[in-house]
């Protein structure tokens, strides 16, 4: 069964730095691309990040370029985005996904709080 | 960056009533395009890819059509569970935009 579960997410003061992590299982974890798609309180979605299978290709939304940096560990089945430099509008829901279709698996997300 | 544009914002329906929602692109997505439905404390649920193949389990009242930048869901006969969010995400390139959303509320 496919299954990705994040974790790492929490309360942060502004400025602040924050890592979150999402564990694979069930599918070959180096044959996907990966993203994360974080979701504000009352509002839609957002794509934040993808990284290729090979994790040889990175892509960012604007709003996190220079401040966030995905990355994966295939021996290990990880997904990892390291957040910097987090302001108050990056308080969401993240969700780490398996970015195919028809084969798309969301995970059940993490909460990231950035308050004082 | 492509841009995606949804509409309407809400749609407010009865059930058995037929719902359409737009999808328009800022430049050309192909066919590359997917349908997601969002219920209020869950994760998306993708029902369309690649413009108009349903995902599986995804109920036959589910159509979409569309390619280029103009996309469409229909919704044949609303059922009580199909009350919810609605997401457009364009798969032809990186950055992986969605569309803001269409609520699909009781009327």
């Amino acid at each position: 069964e496919v299954q990705v579960l994040e974790s790492g997410g929490g309360l942060v003061q502004p400025g602040g730095s924050l890592r979150l992590s999402c564990a694979a299982s069930g599918f070959t974890f180096s044959s996907f691309a990966m993203s994360w798609v974080r979701q504000a309180p009352g509002k839609g979605l957002e794509w934040v990040s993808g990284i290729s299978g090979s994790g040889g290709s990175t892509y960012y939304a604007d709003s996190v370029k220079g401040r966030f940096t995905i990355s994966r560990d295939n021996s290990k089945n990880l997904l990892h985005v390291q957040m910097i430099g987090l302001r108050a509008e990056d308080t969401a829901v993240y969700y780490c996904v398996r970015d195919a279709v028809p084969g798309c698996y969301w995970g059940q997300g993490t909460l990231v709080t950035v308050s004082a | 960056e492509i841009v995606l544009t949804q509409s309407p914002a809400t749609l407010s329906l009865s059930p058995g009533e037929r719902a359409t929602l737009s999808c328009r692109a800022s430049q050309s997505v192909s066919s590359y395009l997917a349908w997601y439905q969002q219920k209020r404390g869950q994760a998306p649920r993708l029902l369309i890819y690649d413009a108009s193949s349903r995902a599986t389990g995804v109920p036959a009242r589910f159509s979409a059509s569309g390619s280029g930048t103009d996309f469409t869901l229909t919704i044949s006969s609303l059922e009580p569970e199909d009350f919810a969010v609605y997401y457009c995400q364009q798969r032809s390139n990186w950055p992986r935009a969605f569309g803001q959303g269409t609520k699909v509320e009781i009327k």
